[in-house]
């Protein structure tokens, strides 16, 4: 069974950096695109980067472009997001998440909270 | 402001039938396939829906869903009070190269 699981959550100033990470195990990881979702409190959901399989591909929600940047290293079945001049409205649960257009393959993460103080 | 247009609460009563509306455009639902996730309170999205009206395994079929040009739906019969959730609908979209949700729809079971 595919299992995500994040970390790097914490509490962070206003600009600073944060770095969060998600294992994946249970599947090919080296095969699928993988994304990063935020859901501010008692908000909805919110895409915020994706990265292809291969790591050719990055795409970023202009909320977040430019200062956050996705990556990921196959070898070690691990997602990254790595989060600099950080604001308040940055402030939220971060989902990893895997999905395949058209296929019932869709799994996410826990989640891990980033607050963002002022 | 989400990209995809769905209301913001639902309600029903045990056994009754209802429809939450998910409204996007050309380049997303227009043009690509949805799926359908339910959120308890504090947990992670759940599937409910893929393909626009694909059920995965587990899934009870008193969930339903379509789509119709740029509009997708989801129906729930049959209430149970264990579907008093968030429900959100989602896909991709062609011009901002990203996934998309709906704002998410609060369902209350009365």
């Amino acid at each position: 069974q595919a299992q995500l699981v994040e970390s790097g959550g914490g509490v962070v100033q206003r600009g600073g950096s944060l770095r969060l990470s998600c294992a994946a195990s249970g599947f090919t990881f080296s095969s699928y695109v993988m994304h990063w979702v935020r859901q501010a409190p008692g908000k909805g959901l919110e895409w915020a980067a994706l990265i292809s399989n291969d790591e050719s591909k990055r795409y970023y929600a202009d909320s977040v472009k430019g200062r956050f940047t996705i990556s990921r290293d196959n070898s070690k079945n691990t997602l990254y997001l790595q989060m600099n001049s950080l604001r308040t409205e940055d402030t939220a649960v971060y989902y990893c998440w895997t999905t395949v257009t058209g296929s019932a393959f869709d799994y996410w993460g826990q989640g891990t909270l980033v607050t963002v103080s002022s | 402001q989400s990209v995809l247009t769905q209301p913001p609460s639902a309600s029903g009563t045990p056994g009754q039938r209802v429809t939450i509306s998910c409204s996007g455009t050309s380049s997303n639902i227009g043009s690509n396939n949805v799926k359908w996730y339910q959120q308890l309170p504090g947990t992670a999205p759940k599937l409910l829906i893929y393909y626009n009206n694909q059920r995965p395994s587990g899934v009870p079929d008193r969930f339903s869903a379509s789509k119709s040009g740029t509009s997708a739906s989801l129906a729930i019969s049959g209430l149970q009070s264990e579907d008093e959730a968030d429900y959100y609908c989602a896909a991709w979209d062609d011009s901002l190269n990203g996934r998309v949700f709906g704002g998410g729809t609060k369902l209350t079971v009365l």
